[in-house]
């Protein structure tokens, strides 16, 4: 069984200033954990994977993550939100099955001017 | 196109009517997978297809939904009898295979609802 806990539904920040969304997660087997962005009437964009190599993972857009096995965590943070990065974003577990993603509920990252 | 191509992009059906909603997935894919996206909440897995066959069907929600991929590349998923609570985005992605290592790419999805 795997499951995914996004600990905030919405967050707010101002445009050149640190974003932080925070993801639990829980699985049976050695995860894979993704980040996805989903902007309004767009399909679902892959950000960033961790499939157990380097623990700190770099994606698009300035975003990375770090996988945290003691605290089965998988942050996503960027140093300077810019308004572009408004959008829904979704953490992602994949377990032993491989190929069922099991998502988050979502956070709406909402940037300010 | 490159990308997973969805269509209709939209569909308003009457309740009781059936449904059907297309996929064509990235050339040389061979797993195929829908999900099922509601207001407010993140996608549900409905079923996995590695080539022609339906792998995984667990997550459909009933009878009603069925889906075939009959020639290994493009994937129709039909809804008898649509109620309004089938309203939602569904969704379909693709990946080379069932790997954890390769990426599943979305397409944009086919927005139902049912009035």
């Amino acid at each position: 069984a795997q499951s995914v806990t996004q600990l905030d539904s919405h967050v707010s920040v101002s445009e050149g200033t640190p974003v932080l969304l925070r993801c639990n997660y829980s699985s049976s087997y050695s995860p894979s954990l993704f980040w996805y962005v989903q902007h309004p009437n767009k399909g679902l964009q892959l950000l960033l994977k961790y499939t157990s190599a380097a623990t700190l993972v770099k994606g698009i857009n300035g975003f990375e993550a770090e996988f945290k096995k003691s605290e089965t965590s998988f942050h996503l943070t960027k140093p300077s939100a810019h308004m572009s990065d408004a959008a829904e974003y979704f953490c992602v577990v994949s377990g032993g099955s491989n190929y069922k993603l099991t998502f988050g509920k979502g956070t709406l990252l909402t940037v300010n001017p | 196109g490159a990308g997973v191509s969805q269509t209709p992009s939209n569909k308003v059906t009457e309740k009781g009517k059936y449904v059907e909603l297309r996929c064509d997935p990235i050339s040389g894919h061979t797993a195929l997978y829908w999900y099922r996206q509601s207001l407010g909440q993140g996608p549900e897995f409905l079923i996995y297809f590695q080539g022609t066959g339906a792998a995984d069907d667990s997550g459909l929600p009933n009878d009603r939904f069925f889906a075939v991929r009959p020639e290994g590349s493009v994937s129709t998923l039909k809804i008898q009898r649509t109620e309004r609570g089938d309203s939602a985005v569904y969704l379909c992605a693709s990946s080379p295979g069932r790997n954890s290592g390769n990426t599943i790419y979305f397409g944009e999805g086919s927005w139902l609802t049912v009035v």
